[in-house]
């Protein structure tokens, strides 16, 4: 079974555009989660889309957004950029439902630098 | 929501030694508890989890112990070789329907 796949991998952007990134999750999965990766600040929670519905965000300016399309794909766009959202941005994919112990699985990320 | 606290942020070992991270949680409704390692320049995989309704889970070298009273958990490294040096997170969920939230990492290094 393929593994989550993000695009791209690599993203150089500068202040005030705005970028979309891209997560493919494994066949199956129908829960993709959405982190922030900055040194010392570790794995911050962005959202989590659940069926094309967002189940949960975390504590980000509207400027981040998400959707999830009906094959479970997702994409976030992080509008009008500021340098502070340079970071490896990971998704994660999970079979999900209400139990607790569904694994999540992470894609290998994409590095945004925002000049 | 739930805050999860992790330390040390960096530790390092002699080869062969033990190694201990600890995690605590501020929600009493978590009731999963995974750990991930990430190697440089790699994604975060999942090495060891534990329900709330387990003590301790043990999986060859690495094992998880649970104190739902205090509200911590911690990871433990046996026998630590070089391949081990990597950042490793703890993280606690409340139910497949809630985020799960991750510590800060703790950045292992193991010197051989």
């Amino acid at each position: 079974k393929a593994g989550v796949t993000q695009t791209p991998r690599y993203l150089i952007k500068t202040r005030g555009q705005q970028v979309t990134l891209s997560c493919s999750p494994i066949s199956g999965h129908r829960s993709v989660s959405w982190y922030q990766q900055t040194p010392g600040q570790g794995l911050q929670f962005l959202f989590e889309y659940f069926s094309e519905t967002q189940r949960n965000k975390g504590n980000f300016p509207g400027r981040f957004s998400g959707r999830q399309f009906s094959n479970s794909r997702s994409e976030m766009n992080v509008s009008t950029l500021e340098l502070g959202d340079s970071a490896l941005y990971l998704c994660a994919s999970s079979l999900a439902g209400t139990t607790p112990g569904g694994e999540q699985f992470f894609g290998p990320g994409t590095r945004l630098t925002v000049l | 929501g739930e805050n999860v606290e992790q330390h040390p942020s960096t530790l390092s070992v002699q080869e062969g030694d033990s190694a201990v991270i600890k995690c605590t949680y501020s929600d009493s409704a978590s009731n999963y508890f995974p750990w991930y390692k990430q190697e440089l320049g790699k994604r975060p995989q999942l090495i060891i989890d534990i329900r709330s309704n387990v003590g301790e889970k043990k999986d060859q070298r690495i094992a998880v112990t649970l104190n739902k009273t205090a509200k911590h958990f911690s990871l433990h490294i046996t026998e630590t070789q070089p391949e081990d040096s990597a950042v490793y997170f703890c993280a606690a969920r409340i139910s497949g329907n809630t985020p799960l939230v991750f510590g800060k990492g703790t950045r292992l290094s193991v010197i051989a």
